[in-house]
């Protein structure tokens, strides 16, 4: 395990559903990233927070809201979501220093399907 | 165009065999190259960590190089066992090195028969 946790690992959710992405890091890092894995396609980088502050968006839609209440912690909340949006959802963590590599570890995922 | 391209898309191996996957890259200058693996249902892992100035980095059976010249890297696996079957992505850090502006590959998918 990569200290971690993401939750739920598979999601199934219509359209007009409400729903959340949880994601847990035992690691002490300081920043956190959630990233989109499409069939196909590079990883998408969506949101980066940085001791809890937002960093980066990277022009995500409105209907993906993200949350950082403490560095431990990050969610995604979802609304109004499209079929495209059927993806594997990855969050990663990293110490955060910008002079050394900074290896990210990422979670396992949540495989969301929308209907 | 993606600016790291991976090939094979896909790879078939016998137990045992050895394999090299390859990643061109654009991206210039850069700060380090790495090599992740991915298992299904599970987020990557990362394999190697190389800079620009290094040639070539190894872990356990995996063995990763870099020409900086042709911009190309390469990872070779030796003795491939079943739990090779994976995804292994190619990422580029471009020298401003933003931790968020990693540049992924799409991977290769590589399936290891017995």
């Amino acid at each position: 395990e990569t200290g971690v946790t993401q939750t739920p690992r598979h999601l199934v959710m219509g359209m007009t559903n409400k729903k959340s992405l949880k994601c847990e890091q035992h690691l002490g890092h300081n920043a956190m990233y959630w990233y989109k894995q499409s069939a196909k396609k590079p990883l998408e980088l969506m949101f980066v927070y940085s001791l809890e502050e937002r960093v980066e968006n990277n022009s995500v839609p409105s209907r993906f809201s993200p949350e950082c209440p403490n560095s431990s912690h990050l969610f995604l909340h979802l609304h109004t979501l499209q079929p495209e949006d059927s993806a594997l959802y990855l969050c990663a963590s990293s110490q955060g220093e910008r002079e050394t590599p900074d290896t990210q570890y990422f979670g396992p995922g949540t495989r969301l399907t929308v209907l | 165009k993606n600016q790291v391209e991976q090939s094979p898309q896909s790879l078939i191996i016998l137990e045992g065999k050895n394999c090299t996957l390859q990643c061109n890259y654009t991206v210039s200058p850069f700060s380090n190259l790495r090599w992740y693996k991915q298992d299904t249902g599970r987020g990557p892992v990362s394999l190697t960590i190389m800079t620009f100035s290094e040639n070539t980095k190894s872990n356990g059976r995996y063995t990763a190089t870099l020409d900086a010249d042709t911009k190309q890297s390469s990872l070779h696996i030796t003795a491939s066992q079943l739990s090779d079957s994976a995804s292994y992505i190619c990422v580029v850090i471009p020298i401003s090195y933003n931790t968020d502006k990693l540049i992924f590959g799409t991977g290769t998918r590589l399936q290891v028969f017995p």
